[in-house]
């Protein structure tokens, strides 16, 4: 399978601190991106890293990438009750769109 | 001015039954696609269309038959329902083929079927 497969599955934090998921994948990728969803929502793209980056931030995300290990990291930092989510990182591959069943986080006040 | 719109939200019928889902993109995207997403969170493609042609068609049951209109609207038809067929299905669009500039998703349509 080339799908993302996120780690841990779930995640429970308090405001303020910041949350830290993995995803891995097994075969050569383009690109790897990483996706919220909220509850009984639609997933939202919240960054895309291509397979010649490292390290990309957006706000307070910080998304890491090592090909060599075939591995990504989500960081949210000063996470928010609104950060409560199921996080995603679908790999894409030559045409093939797979995604994993996602990190639940969820942010207590 | 939503940009993947979907209807309807929520759909409940009989097993047996057919039934539609519609989706439409403002955003001006080439390709669009539907997802299944099950009840452990699993997101799996079903079809994929670029420009009205169909280009990713993994293994799905012949009941169920996209059909696209024009390059804004893909719509899901389902022939003879059945209990697994239960399901949160996602339409999705992106502008450069394959989601390699990010998907935008519709906000899910749920199907039960009883």
């Amino acid at each position: 399978s080339q799908q993302g497969e996120e780690d841990p599955q779930a995640l429970s934090i308090q405001e303020g601190e910041n949350a830290t998921m993995n995803c891995s994948y097994k075969t050569s990728i383009n690109n790897l991106q990483w996706y919220r969803q909220n509850s009984g929502r639609g997933l939202v793209h919240l960054i895309l890293i291509r397979s010649n980056e490292r390290e990309k931030h957006s706000g307070r995300l910080r998304v890491t990438l090592d090909t060599s290990k075939k591995s990504s990291s989500l960081l949210i930092t000063a996470s928010r009750a609104a950060d409560t989510a199921s996080y995603f990182c679908p790999t894409d591959s030559w045409g093939k769109f797979q995604f994993g069943a996602g990190t639940q986080v969820v942010v207590t006040p | 001015d939503t940009a993947v719109s979907q209807t309807p939200k929520y759909l409940v019928t009989q097993m047996g039954n057919d039934k539609s889902i519609k989706c439409e993109q403002n955003l001006g995207h080439d390709t669009m696609y539907w997802y299944k997403q099950d009840s452990k969170k699993f997101l799996k493609i079903m079809f994929s269309y670029n420009n009205k042609e169909l280009i990713i068609n993994e293994t799905v049951p012949n009941r169920f038959s996209p059909k696209s209109p024009d390059k804004a609207h893909l719509n899901l038809h389902i022939n003879s329902l059945e209990l697994g067929d239960s399901a949160v299905y996602f339409c999705a669009s992106s502008q450069l083929g394959q989601g390699a500039g990010g998907y935008t998703f519709g906000s899910g349509t749920r199907l039960t079927v009883v």
